[in-house]
């Protein structure tokens, strides 16, 4: 299996633009997770999804920052406008609900810097 | 309320040495509780899970962790430390409530391996 695959893995833009970060969860799994990781506040969890519905978005940090989940194989995490303190790596993370195993599997990460 | 501590920010061994990172968690149930690794610039690697039966589980890369219900702890160890252990260690909990596979994170634990 090819595991989580993030793109893309570096992004640099400028403040005001709008950043599009995408994720293929691994086939077969029904839950994602957008998790974003910084020095100060350590790894947050943004929104996740089950069956493609998202569950809980109480951990994205305004409006600016968007979700969607159109089918069982992709996902994007959309941030418009920018800003410098969006600063982060960005992780996505997928898991079998079903079966009681509950761990994550995460992605190599987005580094996204916005100057 | 459901939470993961791990005491130590920092650690620092000498390679050859032996490990023991901390874990406490506050779950109200029969927890299902994982470590994973983070090297540098990677995501985040399951190490080890425990969900039942034997306390003592091993895992990838040589560590094992021990779950002692009484004291709330799941302490990762390692009898003797590679200069390639230097990394992040996450220590995590789970399954929320709600029926999700959403986990809580530790904030980390970051190895440092002298040689």
């Amino acid at each position: 299996d090819a595991g989580v695959i993030q793109s893309p893995r570096h992004e640099v833009t400028e403040m005001g633009q709008e950043v599009t970060l995408r994720c293929k969860p691994i086939s077969g799994h029904n839950s994602l997770f957008w998790y974003r990781q910084t020095m100060m506040r350590g790894l947050e969890l943004l929104i996740y999804f089950n069956n493609n519905v998202p569950i809980d978005d109480s951990g994205m940090p305004e409006d600016r920052f968007s979700a969607k989940m159109p089918n069982a194989s992709f996902s994007t995490l959309k941030i418009q406008p920018s800003e410098p303190r969006d600063s982060a790596v960005y992780f996505c993370a997928s898991s079998l609900r079903e079966g009681g195993s509950y761990e994550q599997y995460f992605g190599p990460g987005t580094r996204l810097t916005v100057t | 309320a459901q939470s993961v501590t791990q005491p130590d920010i920092h650690i620092t061994v000498s390679e050859g040495a032996s490990l023991e990172l901390r874990c406490n968690y506050s779950y109200g149930a029969t927890p299902y509780l994982f470590w994973y690794v983070q090297s540098p610039g990677q995501g985040l690697q399951l190490l080890l899970k425990y969900f039942s039966g034997d306390t003592l589980v091993q895992g990838i890369k040589g560590f094992e962790a021990e779950f002692k219900r009484s004291q709330s702890s799941f302490n990762l160890r390692k009898p003797s430390v590679h200069w390639s252990d230097a990394a992040e260690y996450f220590c995590a909990v789970g399954p929320l409530s709600g029926g999700y596979n959403k986990l809580i994170f530790g904030a980390g634990t970051r190895l440092a391996v002298h040689p």
